[in-house]
């Protein structure tokens, strides 16, 4: 079965300085992983995808995300956070070989003060 | 080029009552998903919808059901509702492995 878990119901990080948001998965063959981003009273936006390759992933809004398969996780980071940034953040995981079902793990609120 | 568009936005609806819940994917995407997501919850899969026929089904009950249209737009049908299923339900279109969501519509059941 899938699952994902994101052990930080909250992240504070000051602005300017690095933020990472931590998530790991599971699931029997080989992960589709994402990070999206919700704003209040809003949909989620899509920020980063690993399928395969290239372990480090950058995608918008200067984020990155970096996969670690012994480790099972996919960590979002960012080198200077900005106030901006203040949101809850989602990572999913899709089963390759499992169908089409996708799993959310439960969010991480991040604040980055000024 | 529009996005995933929702509708309606919000919706108050009676225990017992009937809802249908309407999504227009994005242009070019084929597969539209359908997500509950409660209140300080991460979006829980519905089902989803791929040439008309429902492709693969979470853990929800029968209450819940859903259509695909030629043009791809998908309708979400919760029938008998309870007042559990007050939540924001999301929808996402897919041509690939990347779902994109709409902005959802909000459910209050009372």
């Amino acid at each position: 079965a899938q699952s994902v878990a994101q052990p930080e119901d909250q992240v504070n990080v000051a602005e300017g300085n690095p933020l990472t948001v931590k998530c790991t998965y599971s699931v029997s063959g080989n992960p589709y992983l994402f990070w999206y981003v919700q704003y209040p009273n809003r949909g989620l936006q899509f920020l980063l995808k690993y399928i395969t390759g290239d372990n480090l992933v950058k995608g918008s809004y200067g984020f990155e995300a970096e996969f670690n398969k012994s480790q099972t996780s996919f960590h979002l980071k960012k080198p200077s956070a900005l106030v901006s940034d203040s949101a809850l953040y989602f990572c999913a995981v899709r089963d390759q070989t499992g169908g089409f079902k996708t799993i959310f793990g439960a969010g991480t609120r991040l604040f980055v003060k000024a | 080029d529009a996005g995933v568009t929702q509708s309606p936005t919000h919706l108050i609806k009676t225990r017992g009552q009937q809802v249908t819940l309407r999504c227009s994917p994005k242009s070019g995407h084929d597969t539209v998903s359908w997500y509950q997501q409660a209140l300080g919850q991460g979006p829980q899969f519905i089902f989803q919808y791929y040439e008309e026929e429902e492709r693969q089904r979470g853990n929800f009950p029968d209450r819940f059901s859903g259509h695909q249209f030629p043009n791809y737009s998908s309708e979400l049908n919760v029938n008998a509702l309870l007042l559990g299923d007050s939540a924001l339900y999301l929808c996402a279109s897919s041509r690939q492995e990347t779902q994109y969501f709409g902005p959802g519509t909000r459910l209050l059941v009372l």
